[in-house]
């Protein structure tokens, strides 16, 4: 079983569609992330939740809403989507933020073309 | 501001050995973190450093120095599957990651 899994793998939309991504974790973490890597490689937090709790909400377009219907799941929702959305969005999850040490496990990414 | 650096692509030859240098700038240090990531993949964990010195795990070493603020990634015996992206993170303070924008580390035969 994937630890981290996030569907859809690839997603291609067009400019203005509200659109989902869905991100589950079977590791029993507390703490999950959306990450957006550019095409320059950077990988950016986006947002953190922690037992379902807002931990780290970066500066991001309001536009992105994540939702945290329980601590294994981060589910990543954007409106009125833009050409430079297009990205690869990552979710992870980790045992405890707070940690030092705190190894992140990444799923395998969501491929979001806007056209 | 916090900032990781480290360049931005290496080239090396297969059986080699390669160093991937990471230097940081961070309010506080909870420890840095080596990850892996092939083209079209996610990262995957590599290393973890708190402390100053040398952490060995087969083929591959990661080195801390804190009090200069630098981190490097040893990669001995080097094979074709090692070409990859190479990131350095660091947890500052907050817990958060800082991430780098990774090396490019490309083998050739």
């Amino acid at each position: 079983d994937t630890a981290v899994s996030q569907t859809p793998k690839y997603l291609v939309t067009q400019m203005g569609n509200d659109k989902s991504i869905k991100c589950e974790q079977n590791l029993g973490h507390d703490t999950m992330y959306w990450y957006k890597q550019d095409s320059k490689k950077f990988l950016k937090i986006m947002f953190s939740y922690n037992n379902k709790e807002l931990i780290i909400n970066e500066t991001v377009p309001n536009r992105f809403s994540p939702k945290s219907p329980d601590k294994a799941h981060l589910n990543l929702h954007i409106n009125s989507l833009e050409l430079g959305d297009s990205a690869v969005y990552f979710c992870a999850s980790s045992q405890d933020w707070t940690e030092s040490g705190n190894t992140i496990y990444f799923g395998e990414g969501s491929w979001l073309t806007v056209v | 501001g916090q900032n990781i650096d480290q360049p931005t692509e290496m080239t090396a030859t297969e059986g080699a050995i390669v160093q991937i240098n990471c230097t940081y700038q961070t309010s506080g240090f909870n420890g840095l973190f080596w990850y892996q990531q092939h083209a079209g993949e996610a990262p995957t964990f590599l290393s973890y450093n708190v402390l100053d010195g040398l952490e060995e795990k087969g083929r591959f070493s990661s080195f801390l120095s804190r009090s200069k603020g630098y981190s490097y990634l040893l990669l001995k015996e080097l094979q074709m599957k090692d070409s990859a992206s190479y990131l350095c993170a660091v947890m500052d303070s907050n817990y958060q990651l800082i991430w780098g924008a990774g090396t490019k580390l490309i083998i050739k035969p």
